[in-house]
């Protein structure tokens, strides 16, 4: 069936430091793709979205590119604030609208 | 944007009782709920849609007589464990759509935490 796998955390970084956060997928057909957040005490937020392959995604400085050939969506950021401490989950949503999300990944920015 | 609101954020309560969680749309009518639930450090699992209106579509391997799950309108969709054990202690996660935008593009609730002793 398909699956989100995710990269392990948890990941602490410095302020102004690169984040990358690994997400590969397996599914049949052409899912779209996600990544939610969730900050402390709140609920999950679409962060972004990509809907077919090649798609590059991006909200508040976060990118992240459909590519169908790695089954990648991994997120990317070039300098982080603490205000992006939070856990990031990747997820897929085939043909119809049910969401799987991998494990989630926690990010603490340290000052 | 969208908010979602579940009630209570955490409880606690006896093996052998039912608990009962709220799920609603604050500022829109959301005709699909999905009932999630999180274990420490895993995934989300998706265990039941529902639309308002009809009964719900669990997934494989839910236990329907243990989780009810009623949405009797488009604001609010309510999830009932009876007669709850230790290991139905779990965070569960709501989250609502609405005709307007693609199924897929849900709202979440902030979850509520369930522990039975």
């Amino acid at each position: 069936g398909d699956s989100v796998t995710q990269m392990e955390g948890p990941v602490t970084l410095s302020e102004e430091a690169f984040l990358t956060i690994n997400c590969t997928y397996t599914a049949t057909g052409y899912p779209s793709l996600f990544w939610y957040v969730q900050y402390p005490g709140e609920g999950l937020q679409l962060l972004l979205k990509a809907t077919k392959a090649d798609d590059k995604g991006s909200n508040k400085g976060f990118e992240a590119t459909y590519r169908k050939e790695t089954t990648s969506f991994h997120l990317e950021k070039g300098s982080v604030q603490v205000s992006d401490s939070a856990v990031y989950f990747c997820a897929l949503s085939p043909y119809d609208y049910k969401l799987s999300f991998g494990a989630g990944t926690t990010v603490t920015v340290r000052a | 944007g969208a908010v979602v609101s579940q009630h209570p954020s955490w409880v606690i309560c006896k093996s052998g009782t039912s608990v009962k969680i709220e799920c609603r749309s604050l500022d829109f009518q959301a005709t699909t709920m999905f009932w999630y639930r999180q274990f420490p450090k895993q995934s989300l699992m998706l265990m039941a849609t529902s639309n308002e209106g009809s009964k719900a579509t669990y997934e494989q391997g839910v236990e329907k007589d243990k989780f009810l799950i009623n949405h009797a309108s488009l604001t609010l969709s309510t999830l009932t464990v009876t007669s709850a054990h230790p290991e139905d202690s779990s965070f569960y996660i709501c989250s609502a759509g609405f005709r307007e935008l693609s199924y897929n593009e849900q709202f979440f609730g902030p979850g509520t935490r369930l522990t039975v002793l």
